[in-house]
């Protein structure tokens, strides 16, 4: 069974740091992986995909990478913002016919940047 | 603009009472909803697979019997939380599979269940 699992679980920074959000799953026969941000009470919010066979993607300040074989994903976010500060979701999509297009999330890591 | 709209948003029923949660798919067909549930501080948890025309699929540990998921058409799955109490309150959020683009997910906004 997929499990994925997201370090660190809470991280508290000042506003202009570099960050680096970590993400490892168990099953590396994935179909697509995922970044989320989720404010409190709010639903979802894509951040990046990365396809299986994609390395990374980038999105303004965030980049997100992928190494499949060794079942881990950074997010990196540069120059952090107070705006910034949410819940990061990490997600895995199998890749076999019944698990395609269900995800597997992570806890998550709760981002706090102040100002 | 949203392509999967998801009502009500938050929701307060009284212990024992049902209710529903719509997941609409607004401009694209989804043979496949995705449910899952979220508590305090904790992950999204896959709790049943929907598919259109057929019965849904349900992880281990969720009673069919007690949310009962129905996909009659291929824009709308519900999820109807039957004879609810508190230890239900949660947050429900679905997703759809768009096959016509590469099997891209789109979520819904969510659902808040409050039961008191």
């Amino acid at each position: 069974k997929q499990e994925v699992t997201q370090i660190p679980a809470a991280l508290s920074v000042p506003e202009g740091e570099n960050l680096v959000l970590n993400c490892s799953f168990t099953d590396s026969a994935i179909y697509n992986l995922q970044w989320f941000r989720q404010d409190p009470g709010k639903g979802l919010t894509s951040l990046l995909l990365i396809q299986s066979s994609q390395r990374e993607q980038t999105s303004g300040r965030l980049n997100a990478s992928l190494d499949k074989s060794s079942g881990r994903s950074t997010l990196y976010i540069a120059a952090s913002q107070p705006g910034d500060s949410a819940t990061y979701l990490c997600a895995v999509s199998g890749d076999r016919g019944s698990t395609l297009g269900r995800l597997y999330f992570g806890r998550g890591t709760q981002l706090t940047v102040w100002p | 603009g949203a392509v999967v709209s998801q009502h009500p948003s938050r929701v307060i029923c009284k212990s024992g009472t049902s209710v529903k949660i719509e997941c609409r798919s607004l401009d694209f067909q989804a043979t496949t909803m995705f449910w899952y549930r979220q508590f305090p501080k904790q992950s999204l948890m896959l709790m049943a697979t929907s598919n259109e025309g057929s019965k849904a699929t349900y992880e281990q540990g969720v009673e069919k019997d007690k949310f009962l998921i129905n996909h009659a058409s291929l824009t709308l799955s519900t999820l109807t939380v039957t004879s609810a109490h508190p230890e239900d309150s949660s947050f429900y959020i679905c997703s759809a599979k768009r096959q016509s683009s590469g099997n891209t997910i789109y979520f819904g906004e969510g659902s808040w269940l409050t039961v008191v």
